[in-house]
């Protein structure tokens, strides 16, 4: 089982639809959450961390539930410019100082005009 | 301000050739990360510097991965001798603090 499993869509959404992506994690020593995008053979690109309380980043909304393990990131109004893929993404704690980043393989969005 | 860069962005070499990729982290980050992306396959941690110091190398794939970063600044990834399976891209991140990771554009590195 994958450490952080994602939903790999496609999704195609037309202009101004809201789409919503999800994410589930199983190491319990995960102790920060991310999204980032990544463009085609571009570097992953950090869109906004997540805390259990929500946070919402104009049109981006994520959520996480420590107690089930999930994470998820809505965004309204999509535009062109969304077209990309969102990794899941999620900070573990090895030992003292050390971290490291687990992702999920993508999510792969196309917004249509 | 700068962000990360890597240098080359692209390297094709064939295999028993040895490779030495680079990384500049954002000025005044003193935590530094390498990943790695093959064909097909999700990103993968390789391991993680707090100044020179490694941290974590659990994530190395065995001893032809040699990464160093003298001097609390720059850091070089090593393979020697590369292998087929070494194709892919390798990207450098790094952190101010434990959390936010900024990526790097990655080298591609092509083994024939």
């Amino acid at each position: 089982r994958k450490e952080v499993e994602q939903d790999p869509g496609p999704f195609n959404v037309p202009e101004g639809a809201t789409v919503a992506f999800n994410c589930t994690y199983s190491n319990s020593a995960s102790q920060s959450f991310f999204w980032y995008r990544q463009d085609c053979r571009k570097e992953p690109k950090l869109l906004m961390s997540v805390y259990s309380s929500g946070n919402e980043d104009g049109r981006f909304t994520a959520q996480l539930n420590r107690a089930s393990q999930y994470i998820s990131l809505l965004i309204r109004d999509s535009k062109l410019s969304d077209s990309a893929t969102y990794l899941c993404v999620v900070n573990i704690r090895t030992s003292g100082s050390a971290r490291q980043l687990t992702f999920g393989s993508g999510t792969q969005l196309t917004v249509l005009p | 301000e700068a962000g990360v860069t890597q240098f080359p962005s692209h390297s094709v070499i064939e295999k028993g050739q040895t490779v030495t990729l680079r990384c500049d982290p954002i000025s005044g980050h003193d935590n530094l990360y390498w990943y790695r992306r093959v064909m097909g396959k999700e990103i993968k941690f390789l391991l993680h510097f707090v100044k020179e110091s490694k941290q974590d190398e659990s994530g190395m794939p065995n001893n032809r991965f040699l990464a160093e970063r003298t001097g609390g600044t720059y850091s070089t990834l090593k393979v020697q001798p590369a292998e087929l399976e070494d194709s892919g891209v390798y990207f450098c991140a790094s952190s101010q603090d434990a959390y936010e990771q900024y990526f790097g554009p990655g080298t591609r590195l092509t083994v024939t």
